[in-house]
Parts: C-alpha cells; sequence; structure tokens
C-alpha cells in the first residue's frame, strides 16, 4: 500500500532523444508526488512536482504526466543532455502532514553525448 | 544559494558503537529530516523534526534512534549501539514554513558499520 514503484531501474538515451521513467503507487491517499534528481556525491534535489488536479505539468524540458485513475505518473525529459545524466526518484507523500516522502527505488539515467 | 550542510562526509565505526550525524539545516527552515539510503536502494524516511520534536517517525527509527536540536543551529542523528545493516547514506533535510512542495537535502553522510 505505501510502495511507490518505479521503472526502470536504469536507462540509456542517445543525446537529444527522451528519457521516459514510470511510477505507480497504490495508496488513494497520496496527493503530492514529486521527482528529485540525484547527482553522484550529492542530495537528491526536487526536479518538478504534481498534484493530481492536474494531467500534466511542464517545466522546461521536464514533464510529469499523471495518470489518476491508473494510478501512475511519468517523467519525461526531451531533448535530453549529457548533463541529465543522473539517478532519478519519483516519491509521494500526503499533502496534509510533514514530508513523510515514499521514493521510488530510482532510475539511473546516462545521457550518451 | 542557502545549503543544508552535514558532517561527517564519511564515517567508520566498529558495530555496537555509538554515532552521531550532524546537520546544519537552512538557517530560517522550521521543518527538519532524516532520510537514508542503503547502497543502490531507495531513499528511505526516517523521521520528521518540528518544533522541538519528532512529528513523525517510520518502523527503521527504533529505540537506538535519536535526533536532538540542541542549540537552535544543529541537527543531531544519534545512533546509540550500531549494527551492520546500519550501513547507509543519511541524508539532512529541511523545510521552509509552510508548504513549499520542496524539501532541500543534505549532499548526505556516509556511515560504514565494520
Amino acid at each position: 500500500q505505501q510502495q511507490v514503484k518505479q521503472s526502470p531501474q536504469s536507462l540509456i538515451v542517445q543525446k537529444g532523444g527522451i528519457s521516459i521513467i514510470n511510477c505507480a503507487y497504490e495508496n488513494t491517499a497520496f496527493d503530492y508526488f514529486p521527482w528529485y534528481q540525484q547527482f553522484p556525491g550529492k542530495g537528491p534535489a526536487l526536479l518538478i512536482a504534481i498534484r493530481p488536479d492536474v494531467s500534466e505539468k511542464k517545466e522546461g524540458r521536464f514533464t510529469i504526466s499523471f495518470n489518476k485513475s491508473a494510478k501512475q505518473f511519468s517523467l519525461h525529459i526531451m531533448d535530453s543532455q549529457p548533463g541529465d545524466s543522473a539517478t532519478y526518484f519519483c516519491a509521494a507523500s500526503e499533502v496534509w502532514g510533514t514530508y513523510k516522502y515514499i521514493f521510488g527505488t530510482g532510475t539511473r539515467l546516462k545521457v550518451l553525448a | 544559494e542557502p545549503e543544508v550542510t552535514q558532517t561527517p562526509s564519511h564515517q567508520v565505526t566498529q558495530m555496537g558503537q555509538e554515532v552521531i550525524l550532524r546537520c546544519v539545516p537552512i538557517s530560517n527552515h522550521l521543518y527538519f529530516y532524516w532520510y537514508r539510503q542503503i547502497l543502490g536502494q531507495k531513499v528511505e524516511f526516517l523521521v520528521s523534526f518540528y518544533n522541538n520534536e519528532i512529528s513523525e517517525k517510520s518502523e527503521i527509527f527504533d529505540d537506538q534512534f535519536s535526533v536532538e536540536r540542541p542549540d537552535g543551529s544543529n541537527f543531531t542523528l544519534k545512533i546509540r549501539s550500531t549494527k551492520l545493516e546500519d550501513s547507509a547514506m543519511y541524508f539532512c533535510a529541511s523545510e521552509g514554513q509552510g508548504f513549499t512542495g520542496e524539501l532541500f537535502f543534505g549532499e548526505g553522510s556516509r556511515l560504514t558499520v565494520l
């Protein structure tokens, strides 16, 4: 119930390609879905986030698509760049309360030059 | 740009020893968190702290763990008697007032228990 399932575990994309990472959840009480980006040796940093009242949110090359009925959300990175190579974590939490994020298992993205 | 700082960056300890991990959250933040990441696994919530008390804790945060904000700037995580399975990267995070939607994470403290 409290898990967030993330796939794929790793992803290799050519420069300029589209990177797609998927997450699924079970707990319908979750209503805040952030994506965190983590570079080696660094802590996770917020990339983009969405609430379930919208189906899509775009910030630059990064887009979250959200399907409330399927309880799935995904991160799309358009025009992927070598500098996007990092580990990406999806997460979920209930808005009312502290940030007890449930993180996915992470996707290691490598963008080839 | 304000940041969360953590010390030490890496600590090696013997099983059964006490360890204290230190964090300096962003100065005007009010909510503080510890998360951990076992190598190659997901980031897991340990505890949240607000107004000098624990707000919420996970099942992982048992009696061996404690948190403290001793002086209004530092936020510490103590593990009383370390076990091999406590080996992980421990991340401190903080959040400002209100629901901003963003946790600011430090760079982590790697704990290795031998």
